[in-house]
């Protein structure tokens, strides 16, 4: 079955520190991998897909298949980069197609 | 946004009621789910539905139950609310594997509180 494995629940860096947000999966198919955002009180967001390879307000993440990793970085974090990220798989499988990990909650310091 | 509404928005709701939150989309999506999400445990499926009268658990299903009669809605009851209940739900949807900009899209949530 898939799964989707974020191993920090809290990051804290402070501004212009860099960050990294790891994300492990397991999936025996061809993955396709999402970072998720949601900013205080609201609906989570489409941050970034590997598909599309995009680096949006400065994140980016690549697959290594190898490892079967999905990691989010960025180079120097901002203050309103506090929000919780979450990590997400979907697959071919009839059911469930949509996995999403538990979480990591970033805490950018001033 | 996609049209992905969820009702009621906020509701406070005594011990032993019954409860339903309801997902409406626009968007004739198959797949629907519903999360909850409390501190310190981020976001936990608690059903899922692949089809209209397809649904199935997720980890946290224990104390809900749920019906997806049309493709556009997605109820999520609570046969007898606890205070353990007490939560913010979100709805998702996602459209078929495959399809041009996969993606889940979800709701603004629900703060339910059992008193």
């Amino acid at each position: 079955a898939q799964r989707v494995t974020q191993p920090e629940k809290l990051l804290s860096v402070f501004k212009g520190a860099p960050v990294e947000l790891k994300c492990n999966y397991s999936y025996s198919g061809s993955p396709e991998l999402f970072w998720y955002v949601q900013y205080s009180r609201q609906r989570l967001q489409l941050l970034l897909r590997h598909i599309s390879r995009e680096s949006i307000k400065g994140f980016t993440a690549d697959l290594n298949k190898g490892e079967t990793s999905f990691h989010l970085k960025k180079p120097f974090a901002q203050e309103e980069d506090s929000a919780m990220y979450y990590c997400a798989l979907s697959s071919d499988n009839y059911g469930q197609n949509f996995v999403f990990g538990p979480g990591t909650r970033l805490s950018v310091l001033p | 946004d996609a049209g992905i509404t969820q009702s009621p928005r906020h509701k406070v709701t005594e011990t032993g009621t019954p409860v339903t939150l309801r997902c409406h989309q626009t968007e004739n999506h198959r797949y629907m789910y519903w999360y909850r999400q409390d501190p310190g445990h981020g976001l936990r499926l608690i059903h899922y539905s692949y089809g209209v009268k397809d649904t199935d658990k997720g980890e946290v299903s224990d104390g809900y139950s749920v019906s997806r009669s049309k493709t556009e809605d997605f109820l999520l009851t609570l046969e007898s609310a606890t205070s353990s209940q007490t939560s913010v739900y979100f709805c998702a949807i996602s459209p078929s594997r495959g399809q041009r900009n996969t993606e889940a899209f979800f709701g603004q949530g629900t703060r339910l509180t059992v008193v």
